[in-house]
């Protein structure tokens, strides 16, 4: 079955240590999400890629990193200058962004 | 910039009971608009989706939401909610341009728990 899928599940990570998500996908889409989903809140755009080699940032970059090397994948590097990294992360994948999005699982990430 | 406001952050509803999400957004231009949701458990899945056309669009489990250009909404309705609509409801809008046709803006969701 053709899907996203996000690992790991749950991630822990120490204060000042850099960690990356993963974000695969099979559906042959061209468009990859990052959104960051808070408690209360909806979600936040970090960074979204349209093709590969390229990708942009979205509202809340700071201290986000990512690379776009295949179609297939779309990884999220959160840096130690993320000051409140603790939260849920999910990765979207479309067509074109105006057929809506296919997300993930999510990855929540706890600093310890 | 674009943004998205769901007036409802907790709705309660009993079972058989007609629902309505307000959506309003903030965008001049074209957009297109999505609803998202995510039962407990699960992923976040596409509701329903508005591009062009019949302002009035359905989509799947018996939803429906309705376009008013003029009031900038896109409310999420369903005649008669059964206690498996639980779940959160998120309504999304992204301007209608190719160059940015990707980058959806997302309200901050509406939890609905129908009683059964």
């Amino acid at each position: 079955d053709g899907g996203i899928t996000q690992s790991p599940k749950y991630l822990f990570r120490k204060e000042g240590q850099n960690v990356t998500l993963s974000c695969e996908q099979n559906l042959n889409h061209d468009a990859m999400y990052w959104y960051r989903q808070d408690p209360g809140q909806g979600l936040r755009l970090i960074y979204y890629s349209q093709i590969v080699n390229d990708f942009q940032k979205g509202d809340i970059a700071e201290g986000y990193s990512v690379s776009r090397e295949k179609k297939e994948s779309f990884p999220l590097t959160v840096t130690s200058a993320q000051k409140n990294p603790t939260a849920f992360y999910l990765c979207a994948s479309s067509v074109t962004g105006t057929y809506g999005y296919t997300f993930g699982s999510g990855t929540r990430l706890t600093v310890v | 910039a674009q943004s998205v406001s769901q007036h409802n952050h907790h709705v309660i509803l009993s079972e058989a009971a007609s629902l309505e999400l307000g959506c309003n957004y903030s965008y001049g231009g074209t957009v297109n608009l999505f609803w998202y949701v995510q039962y407990p458990g699960q992923h976040l899945q596409l509701l329903l989706k508005y591009f062009s056309g019949d302002p009035l669009v359905k989509g799947i489990k018996g939803f429906e939401a309705e376009f008013i250009k003029s009031k900038f909404s896109f409310n999420l309705r369903k005649p008669s909610v059964q206690w498996s609509d639980t779940a959160e409801y998120f309504c999304a809008v992204n301007p209608g341009t190719n160059t940015n046709a990707g980058k959806s803006t997302f309200g901050d969701g509406t939890t609905l728990t129908v009683k059964p």
